[in-house]
């Protein structure tokens, strides 16, 4: 299976409620991303966490980092319609040249 | 700064036609990458350069070629197009490593008939 796994695969929340998405990986990494993409558009990054943080925050994005588990999650807060989204973790591997190595996404609807 | 460009956004081939498609960036990225995205499936990479005159194969290379022409342009050759490269294909670009930030651009729709 892939580097990294999202979880889940399709989340529907109302508009104001907090949405979490989860990313799991398999071997070690020099950091992590976290990317948006909006439908038939190009992917946007969101925010890098490096392997020696454990937590990063940006405007109401929050990314935690587990390495000890092997894992991440994207956090986003007092979701918006706007928010509406296929959202992608990529692993840049501490193994190798640091390719970046996607997920299969997490595909979030925000309805207002 | 028009960031990321690619042409063209859409394609329709033939089986066995070629083509190429073109990616430029003006943020005076060092490294370039192509990816291709399948229904369900994240990115995959196709091949990448890390600085002007070099290219290295990423995970799905067979049936592409590329050229790195100078710092800003990064072109993806299909040399005989088959139904399994109908895709969606990004050109993106980073400013030192892979490590780094990449920038996408919109994407080129193909579809091989």
């Amino acid at each position: 299976s892939q580097q990294g796994e999202e979880d889940p695969q399709a989340l529907s929340i109302q508009e104001g409620e907090n949405a979490t998405m989860n990313c799991s990986y398999k071997t070690s990494i020099n950091n992590l991303q976290w990317y948006r993409q909006n439908s038939g558009r190009g992917l946007v990054h969101l925010i890098l966490i490096r392997s020696n943080e454990r937590e990063k925050h940006s405007g109401r994005l929050r990314v935690t980092l587990d390495t000890s588990k092997k894992s991440s999650s994207l956090l986003i807060t007092a979701s918006r319609a706007a928010d509406t989204a296929s959202y992608f973790c990529a692993t840049v591997l501490t193994s190798n040249t640091g390719k970046l190595i996607f997920g299969q996404g997490t595909t979030l609807q925000v309805k207002p | 700064n028009a960031g990321v460009t690619q042409t063209p956004k859409f394609q329709v081939l033939k089986t066995g036609q070629s083509m190429t498609l073109q990616c430029a960036q003006d943020m005076n990225h060092n490294s370039m990458y192509w990816y291709r995205q399948d229904p369900g499936m994240g990115l995959r990479l196709i091949y990448y350069s890390a600085s002007e005159g070099t290219t290295d194969k990423g995970e799905v290379p067979n049936g592409y070629n590329v050229s790195r022409l100078n710092k800003r342009e990064f072109s993806l050759r299909l040399e005989s197009a088959a139904p399994s490269q109908t895709s969606v294909y990004f050109c993106a670009s980073g400013r030192d490593s892979y490590t780094d930030t990449q920038y996408f651009g919109p994407g080129t729709r193909l579809t091989v008939l």
